[in-house]
């Protein structure tokens, strides 16, 4: 149980174009889920959590404006990142959970390359 | 100064070797505490917890040191498939937050 799936895997895109990455609860409804960003060889850094029906809450330094975060069920998040730039090329991972504070269970990650 | 520092390593040991990792936190008041591996181009997956009065689950040891800030992980009789990135996790209130630390690779060579 608490499977947790993105997609797409991997994204190649050009400079300027928008990307969608999903993140959804296959087996359990998740009032909670987050977004992860993870440049290599450094750890992964929070950067927005949300609840489900709520505007995300985003770390320090996060542009809400560029990274939009929209947590519309308990089964699916997406993280859109606008007008994406090579410096946002990146490992970007999601977790859920079933209730605030409880144990995450991370989605297996979606590896996005901006050329 | 980071919140949870490791050492990069890479650790580079043979097959059936012991190995042990440490990693500091900043954040005196942190609750919780885990290990969890991740493999290259992975997500991270939960090792073990950690506790205060230490715990084992079968070849990995882990401790807490509260009072110098800094757990422990030991892996003995070291498997290839233990070739991984360690990363020390705590969290300072619940586990919405949680820190990760930059990881501590591993090789095991035969």
């Amino acid at each position: 149980g608490a499977v947790v799936s993105q997609h797409p895997s991997r994204v190649i895109c050009k400079s300027g174009t928008s990307v969608k990455i999903e993140c959804r609860s296959l087996d359990f409804q998740a009032t909670t889920m987050f977004w992860y960003r993870q440049f290599p060889k450094q750890s992964l850094m929070l950067m927005a959590t949300s609840n489900e029906g709520s505007k995300a809450t985003y770390e320090q330094g996060v542009e809400k404006d560029k990274f939009l975060i929209n947590h519309a069920s308990l089964t699916l998040s997406t993280l859109t990142v606008t007008s994406a730039h090579p410096e946002d090329s990146s490992f970007y991972i999601c977790s859920a959970s079933f209730s605030e504070g409880e144990t995450q269970y991370f989605g297996p990650g979606t590896r996005l390359l901006v050329l | 100064r980071k919140e949870v520092e490791q050492d990069p390593g890479p650790f580079n040991v043979p097959e059936g070797a012991t190995v042990a990792f440490n990693c500091t936190y900043s954040n005196s008041a942190s609750q919780s505490f885990f290990w969890y591996r991740q493999d290259c181009r992975k997500e991270p997956k939960l090792l073990m917890s950690v506790y205060s009065s230490g715990n084992e689950d079968g070849r990995f040891t882990a401790q807490l040191n509260r009072a110098s800030q800094y757990i422990s992980l030991l892996i003995r009789d070291s498997k290839l498939s233990d070739s991984a990135t360690y990363l020390c996790v705590v969290t300072s209130y619940n586990n919405n937050d949680m820190r990760f630390g930059a990881g501590t690779r591993l090789t095991v060579k035969p």
